[in-house]
């Protein structure tokens, strides 16, 4: 039950894409299609971005897009905005338990 | 539109029992399509994942919590509950309550209460 490992920052200019990456194992990420990510700006509850790896929840801009291969999940940011500068996590499920990321600071320079 | 509201002390003494209750409103914690969850957050760490109860009461706890957690819930005050027993100052976090949709995503989050564990 180790956190799925993801980077610790990325940056990018507005306008940029960024890719946030999300490696699991065999147990979770690989096994299952059922990983989400969420973004959390400071002092603020998380926000449901992506769910069952790449479907939007109604309202989330499409700027935002998930997919998976393998190990590896990833959420891309495309065209960034000031407004993306936060904290990003991903979370897997596994056997009757979810496991979440290390989480990623996306910093729009 | 749902909302989630959590409720508890703000402080707990080393061994004692955490306990916080999670209010619901705008729609029936009854629903079968939704399981409901406790997740935390020590300051400025990352996300846990705690536990889930479900449909039926079906229960889901994080395998290296499972010896301290209950998760609850009452129907008729459309509410859930957290119990996390033995507590540490490695309990201390911001808590979660959260609606899940079961297996997948967790879909509403309430804005979350610190919890801190002293004497």
């Amino acid at each position: 039950q180790s956190a799925l490992t993801q980077p610790r920052s990325v940056s990018g200019s507005p306008g940029q894409s960024v890719t946030i990456s999300c490696t699991g194992t065999n147990t979770d990420v690989h096994y299952y299609h059922y990983v989400s990510w969420y973004q959390q700006h400071p002092g603020k509850a998380p926000k449901l971005l992506i769910y069952d790896v790449s479907k939007r929840p109604s309202g989330v801009p499409d700027r935002f897009s998930g997919s998976k291969s393998g190990n590896t999940a990833s959420l891309t940011i495309s065209g960034l905005q000031a407004d993306d500068e936060a904290d990003y996590y991903c979370c897997s499920h596994a056997v009757d338990y979810y496991v979440f990321g290390t989480g990623t600071k996306v910093t729009v320079l | 539109q749902l909302q989630l509201q959590e409720s508890g002390p703000g402080l707990v003494k080393p061994s004692e029992t955490l306990s916080l209750t999670c209010t619901v409103s705008g729609g029936p914690i009854t629903s079968s399509d939704f399981c409901w969850a406790w997740t935390r957050q020590p300051p400025g760490k990352g996300l846990e994942w705690i536990g889930s109860i479900c449909h039926g009461g079906r229960t889901y706890y994080k395998p290296s919590l499972k010896s301290r957690v209950t998760i609850s819930v009452d129907t008729s005050k459309n509410q859930f509950s957290l119990n996390l027993s033995s507590v540490t100052a490695a309990d201390t976090a911001v808590y979660h309550c959260l609606r899940e949709t079961e297996g997948s995503s967790f879909t509403s989050w309430g804005q979350g209460t610190l919890v801190t564990v002293s004497s």
